[in-house]
This record gives C-alpha cells, sequence and structure tokens, in this order.
C-alpha cells in the first residue's frame, strides 16, 4: 500500500458527460501529480500541484482541469467525455518538489475510466 | 527531450532464475532520475527502485538491482531469484527538471513455475 488513495476505482459514463477523480496523497506529501495510462499513448504526465499550486503541466487536454484543495487533496476534472478518454488515471504524491531528483514518488491505484 | 527505451516487449523466465529487463535513456540534461516500477495485472503502479544520476553506487532493494551504466544510458533492472509473483508489466522512466516521468513503453514478464 502507496498511502496514495484514488476514488473511484472504477467508473463507467457515456460520451459527452463528465467525471471528477479523487486523489489523497500520502499524509505529509504536498505534491500531487495525475497521470493517464492509455493503450495508444502509454503513461503520459498530465499535472502537477504543489500545496494547491499548480507547478507543471504535460499533455493535458483543455476538456481536462484539476484542483488541488488546502487540506492536499486533488481532483481531476474530465468534461465533454470522448471514447478516446477511456484510461487508467494515477495519481502519485511526494513530499517536496524535486522528487524526480530524490525518488519519493508513489502512485495511486488508479481510478480506471470507460468511456461508452 | 527525455527518452527511454525499453526493446523487450516480453520476457519468458523459470522460476528462480535472475532475470535482467533492458532499459535506454536519453537526456542532455546532467541531473536526472531513473525509476522502476511494477504493474500487475491488477493495474496499481509499484515502486521498486530509484537511481540519481549522481549516485555512485548501483541502486538496491532487496531482490531488485539497478545497473547503472551511465555512459551507456543505461538503467537495466535485475531481479534474482525470480518469483511467481514476479509476473506483471515492469517500466521504466526518467524524471528531470520539469518534475514529469518520461515512461517506457514498458516489459511484460512471464515467470513459469
Amino acid at each position: 500500500d502507496s498511502g496514495v488513495t484514488q476514488t473511484p476505482k472504477h467508473l463507467i459514463t457515456a460520451t459527452g458527460q463528465r467525471v471528477t477523480l479523487r486523489c489523497s496523497p500520502r499524509s505529509g506529501d504536498l505534491s500531487v501529480y495525475w497521470y493517464q495510462q492509455s493503450l495508444d499513448q502509454g503513461l503520459q504526465f498530465l499535472i502537477q500541484y504543489y500545496n494547491g499550486e499548480e507547478r507543471a503541466k504535460g499533455n493535458i487536454l483543455e476538456r481536462f482541469s484539476a484542483q488541488q484543495f488546502p487540506d492536499l487533496h486533488s481532483e481531476l476534472n474530465l468534461s465533454s467525455l470522448e471514447l478516446g478518454d477511456s484510461a487508467l488515471y494515477f495519481c502519485a504524491s511526494s513530499v517536496g518538489i524535486q522528487t524526480v531528483l530524490t525518488g519519493e514518488l508513489f502512485f495511486g491505484e488508479g481510478s480506471r475510466l470507460t468511456v461508452l | 527531450a527525455q527518452k527511454i527505451t525499453q526493446t523487450q516487449p516480453g520476457m519468458f523466465v523459470q522460476e528462480k532464475e535472475a532475470v535482467t529487463l533492458d532499459c535506454t535513456y536519453d537526456t542532455s540534461d546532467p541531473s536526472y532520475g531513473l525509476f522502476w516500477y511494477k504493474q500487475p495485472s491488477s493495474g496499481e503502479m509499484i515502486f521498486l527502485i530509484y537511481q540519481g544520476s549522481y549516485d555512485q553506487q548501483n541502486a538496491t532493494e532487496g531482490r531488485y538491482s539497478l545497473n547503472f551504466q551511465k555512459a551507456r544510458k543505461s538503467a537495466n533492472l535485475v531481479i534474482s531469484a525470480s518469483q511467481l509473483g514476479d509476473s506483471a508489466m515492469y517500466f521504466c522512466a526518467i524524471g528531470q527538471g520539469a518534475q514529469k516521468l518520461v515512461f517506457g513503453q514498458g516489459t511484460r514478464l512471464t515467470i513459469n513455475p
């Protein structure tokens, strides 16, 4: 158990709908990262928040948005869903910002989104 | 731009044998980190091992070790005494500066009894 909690674990919805994925980081971690794993694109970085502020942005679509709340949990909002948005969405957390230089990056179990 | 190459889409190994999963990377930044993750069929991403670009010693974590050859830009994962539970997808990833990790396409490892 990494200590990162993601809900829901599974979600099935229809095209055009909107969903919210939730992530609770490990206790004490200030950084939250979102990644998308799809069959055609592999694992891709979406966005990072640190202590409530956006710090880095990757290949995140305009239909997607995220935020980190004062209690440090984060939500990823996906709107106007398309079939191609079906994927496994991971949240990861770390204590600080320089995670890639310290190795302290742990993933949650993921939220599997299926768009029909 | 950073890039990770995992050239082995699939590997089959007998239980108790050692296995090496290949990973080569490309980066122009002198400061970077290399990560290995395991993804079983259930889907979660399990952190295995980390190597910083300035670390002098190869990283080890239990049965996992990382064969880091900086000049060759290689960061192979070695699993000693493989077990049936090691069957999974294995991902190599590199991170630098921008804080995001760039992942390889993964290697599917199957341990045969």
